[in-house]
């Protein structure tokens, strides 16, 4: 079943101007985590950001949590030609299996 | 190894015939992954491997699929009589014990066409 919901589904920037992806999902979590896939393989990790906390940093990358609205969402500053890929949350509960959404297609034009 | 290897790349089937897909995951890493993504889709939850527990197989979509994990380290993700509809990436994933509090590590997954 599919918990996070990504939005929007596709996004196109301009090199250097930020992205925003939004991430919902329906029930208690232990954490959120971002992940990124090129050309239609391996997922990379990006960030975990865990229920108690409410912010994350990594690099470039922002990450926030909502848990009484059950949301997040991820921001990419200064983005890069690099960055264009697909962007998936994907929520944790309990010890069960990280359930993933449909992901989120970033365009960055040069 | 350094990462979570998988093989083949790619195959092309014939319906009707069997595959099976491996996956090595990264050595230490006691929990093991399998999931699938069809073309333009999420990811699906197939199999869960955790150290010497029984698997969690909830996502297997039919008795055609079966995964096996033998001492704990390379897992086998087997599809008999393969039909068009389970054309996807197959993609393996392992991740550290307390597996909840960390990201999981992934391959490049498996192209599995079947024709």
């Amino acid at each position: 079943s599919q918990q996070g919901e990504e939005d929007p589904q596709a996004l196109s920037i301009q090199e250097g101007e930020n992205a925003t992806m939004n991430c919902s999902y329906k029930t208690s979590i232990n954490n959120l985590q971002w992940y990124r896939q090129n050309s239609g393989r391996g997922l990379v990790h990006l960030i975990l950001i865990r229920s108690n906390e409410r912010e994350k940093h990594s690099g470039r990358l922002r990450v926030t949590l909502d848990t009484s609205k059950k949301s997040s969402s991820l921001l990419i500053t200064a983005s890069r030609a690099a960055d264009t890929a697909s962007y998936f949350c994907a929520t944790s509960s309990g010890n069960t299996p990280l359930v993933f959404g449909k992901g989120t297609r970033l365009s960055v034009i040069a | 190894g350094a990462g979570v290897s998988q093989s083949p790349s790619n195959k092309v089937t014939e319906k009707g015939k069997d595959v099976e897909l491996r996956c090595d995951p990264i050595s230490g890493h006691t929990a093991l992954y399998w999931y699938r993504q069809s073309l333009g889709q999420g990811l699906e939850f197939l199999i869960y491997f955790q150290g010497n527990s029984a698997p969690d197989k909830s996502g297997l979509p039919s008795d055609r699929f079966s995964a096996e994990r033998t001492g704990g380290s390379v897992s086998t993700l087997t599809i008999q009589r393969t039909q068009q509809e389970d054309s996807a990436v197959y993609l393996c994933a392992s991740s550290r014990p307390g597996a909840t509090n960390y990201g999981y590590t992934f391959g490049s997954g498996t192209r599995l066409t079947v024709v």
